[in-house]
């Protein structure tokens, strides 16, 4: 139980075009998920939280208006990176929880995004 | 004073030891305390989580908590190759509040 999974898993793009991420919790209602952002060799970043029908919180640093994020159901959350440019090149990484007793979170195996 | 702190590593030891990882927390209101591992290039994998002081053991694993020190740790047993990653610690204050990460503790384990 508790599978996360994320589309696309690696995806290529040039600069000026949108992306959208889709996380999707398998067998579980996601009461919250988060959207994660790790620069190689580098820790996670928490990028925002989100619940379902409502708007996500944005950690402080993050442009909200460029890091669209939709939570429509309690399995599905999206996020789209608007006008994408090479700094944006990152590996992206949903998790959620719903599952565990304790809010463990179970993250999707990530998206990653190269920027040309 | 960083919220959760780790050794960044590489901590070596030679395969069948015990592997030692540790973690500290600076706020007194965390309530949950979470081990995952992750290998390069991969996302985060949960190991285990704790959330009372003493030890809680699963498999060849065992997570070690004291809210009084402000430590939690992670044992290895019998340490494999396949068992070189990253090591993350993650604190939870409790209901839905976000996990806060450390940045990792690299294991190698060597044939």
């Amino acid at each position: 139980g508790a599978v996360v999974s994320q589309h696309p898993s690696w995806v290529i793009c040039k600069s000026g075009t949108s992306v959208k991420i889709e996380c999707r919790s398998l067998d579980f209602q996601a009461t919250t998920m988060f959207w994660y952002r790790q620069f190689p060799k580098q820790s996670l970043m928490l990028m925002a939280t989100s619940n379902e029908g409502s708007k996500a919180t944005y950690e402080q640093g993050v442009e909200k208006d460029k890091f669209l994020i939709n939570h429509a159901s309690l399995t599905l959350s999206t996020l789209t990176v608007t006008s994408a440019h090479p700094e944006d090149s990152s590996f992206y990484i949903c998790s959620a929880t719903g599952q565990g007793s304790y809010n463990e979170q179970f993250f999707g195996p990530g998206t990653r995004l190269t920027v040309l | 004073q960083k919220e959760v702190e780790q050794n960044s590593g590489p901590l070596s030891v030679p395969e069948g030891a015990i592997a030692s990882l540790n973690c500290t927390y600076s706020d007194r209101g965390s309530q949950s305390f979470f081990w995952y591992r992750q290998y390069s290039g991969k996302s985060p994998e949960l190991i285990m989580f704790i959330y009372s002081n003493g030890d809680k053991e699963d498999g060849r694993f065992t997570a070690q908590l004291n809210k009084a020190s402000q430590y939690v740790s992670l044992l290895i047993r019998d340490s494999q190759p396949s068992d070189s990653a990253t090591y993350l610690c993650a604190v939870n204050k409790g209901g839905y509040s976000t996990l806060t990460f450390g940045k990792g503790t690299m294991l190698l384990v060597s044939p």
